[in-house]
């Protein structure tokens, strides 16, 4: 099955610092990547949708200039957090669906996820 | 009202145990339409896909109504490890749109 990588799968970093976070579809063309935020014992709550090559689709209340997605390649698609503070310590997990042979995968495939912990 | 709708429990049952979720979903033009699995600091995988006729995978059996708008997961002879959130996940009438219900977490207990 579609595979969807996510790295690195845990980072610590100081306030005031930018993290960027990587997520790859390894063997399908990624048209769409979700980007979603989870806190301890809280479900998953969608941050952003990308589409390659356009500018992501914030949820309300998500900062754009904070969370800042690239998707600039069927493959890639990054979320940089900026001036992270411990606020923004959270599971990020991306996921994506596209194509696979021409055809719609349907289904959603989800990264490892990203654990950050800023200090 | 949300796109979809789960009970978040907990569902605290016994080994050997069969248990049920159902979530509804608001989109009557949702295409598509699966079961998650979710462990504790893990990403979700998906447990199966729901077909229009219902279908099995060993233990565990998805069905849809779509004149109710819901879709339902049965879980037989619950195993311990079965213990996770299950998430309901809808997709809209755009193959580009998913909704996830809040997750329904299941505890099976010895």
């Amino acid at each position: 099955g579609a595979v969807v990588s996510q790295h690195p799968s845990w980072v610590i970093c100081k306030s005031g610092t930018s993290v960027k976070i990587e997520c790859r579809s390894l063997d399908f063309q990624a048209t769409t990547m979700f980007w979603y935020r989870q806190f301890p014992k809280q479900s998953l709550m969608l941050m952003a949708t990308s589409n390659e090559g356009s500018k992501a689709t914030y949820e309300q209340g998500v900062e754009k200039d904070k969370f800042l997605i690239n998707h600039a390649s069927l493959t890639l698609s990054t979320l940089t957090v900026t001036s992270a503070h411990p606020e923004d310590s959270s599971f990020y997990i991306c996921s994506a669906t596209g194509l696979a042979g021409g055809q719609n995968t349907g289904e959603l495939f989800f990264g490892e996820g990203s654990r950050l912990t800023v200090l | 009202r949300k796109e979809v709708e789960q009970d978040p429990g907990p569902f605290n049952v016994p080994e050997g145990a069969t248990v049920a979720f159902n979530c509804t979903y608001s989109n009557s033009a949702s295409q598509s339409f699966f079961w998650y699995r979710q462990d504790c600091r893990k990403e979700p995988k998906l447990l199966m896909s729901v077909y229009s006729s219902g279908n099995e995978d060993g233990r565990f059996t998805a069905q849809l109504n779509r004149a109710s708008q819901y879709i339902s997961l049965l879980i037989r002879d619950s195993k311990l490890s079965d213990s996770a959130t299950y998430l309901c996940v809808v997709n809209g009438d755009n193959f580009n749109k998913f909704y996830f219900g809040s997750g329904t977490k299941l505890n099976v207990k010895p």
